[in-house]
């Protein structure tokens, strides 16, 4: 069984300033996906970004980057520049890339607050 | 394309009531699942579908079932509930079945904006 680790229940950053929130996970798979998701207090669930574990480049999504280390199984998502409307819960996900089926693995989450 | 729409957005049902919460996906997404967040357990799947057949289940009792229809709706049904099931209730659709992350095709889930179930 996968499991998903964050060890940050919560988190703050000044606006403009960079964070990086902390993510790591234990599988036995080889082919597997890695997301950030983020949940605002509207409570919409939305992607924020996503990590092929077969591709070595880490992922970038405008403000919005991973440094992915597959040997560590650690995936910490840093958010540059950070802004009011970043204030939210983040989580961190895993499914597997094989099987034929979906199933999502979440972390217990990190609740990030920018300060302005 | 339209996101992926929940109704109703709330609900309040008392306890030994059934409910049923219904989920569309985004147009084209043949993979629905299901998932329960509450402040205590965080998020857990419940299950998926695809093609109308469920393919994974997560470890909640038989009190929690679902179904998908031809046009990849789907829909949750939760009997005889108990207090501890009030929950925010979210859906998630994705468009390819799952094959493997090397096929390179895209298995990221959207999620609708979700149920709030209160149970008294």
């Amino acid at each position: 069984a996968q499991t998903v680790t964050q060890s940050q229940p919560e988190m703050s950053v000044q606006e403009a300033e960079t964070v990086t929130l902390s993510c790591t996970y234990d599988t036995s798979e080889n082919n597997y996906y890695l997301f950030w998701y983020k949940q605002p207090p509207s409570r919409q669930m939305i992607l924020v970004i996503r990590q092929e574990a077969y591709k070595q480049q880490n992922a970038t999504e405008n403000r919005f980057s991973v440094n992915f280390q597959k040997a560590a199984k650690s995936f910490s998502l840093k958010i540059s520049d950070s802004q009011l409307g970043d204030t939210a819960m983040y989580f961190c996900a895993f499914m597997a890339g094989s099987g034929g089926y979906q199933k999502v693995t979440f972390g217990t989450g990190t609740k990030l607050q920018v300060i302005p | 394309k339209a996101g992926v729409t929940q109704t109703p957005r709330y609900l309040i049902k008392t306890r030994g009531q059934q409910v049923t919460l219904s989920c569309s996906p985004i147009s084209g997404h043949r993979s629905v699942s299901w998932y329960q967040q509450t402040p205590g357990q965080g998020l857990q799947f419940l299950f998926e579908y695809f093609s109308e057949t469920q393919r994974n289940k997560g470890n909640f009792p038989g009190r929690f079932s679902g179904r998908q229809f031809s046009n990849s709706r789907s829909e949750m049904n939760v009997s005889t509930l108990e207090l501890g099931d009030s929950a925010l209730y979210l859906c998630a659709s994705s468009e390819s079945p799952g094959q493997g992350a090397l096929r390179g095709q895209t298995d990221t889930q959207y999620f609708g904006p979700g149920t709030r179930l209160t149970v008294l």
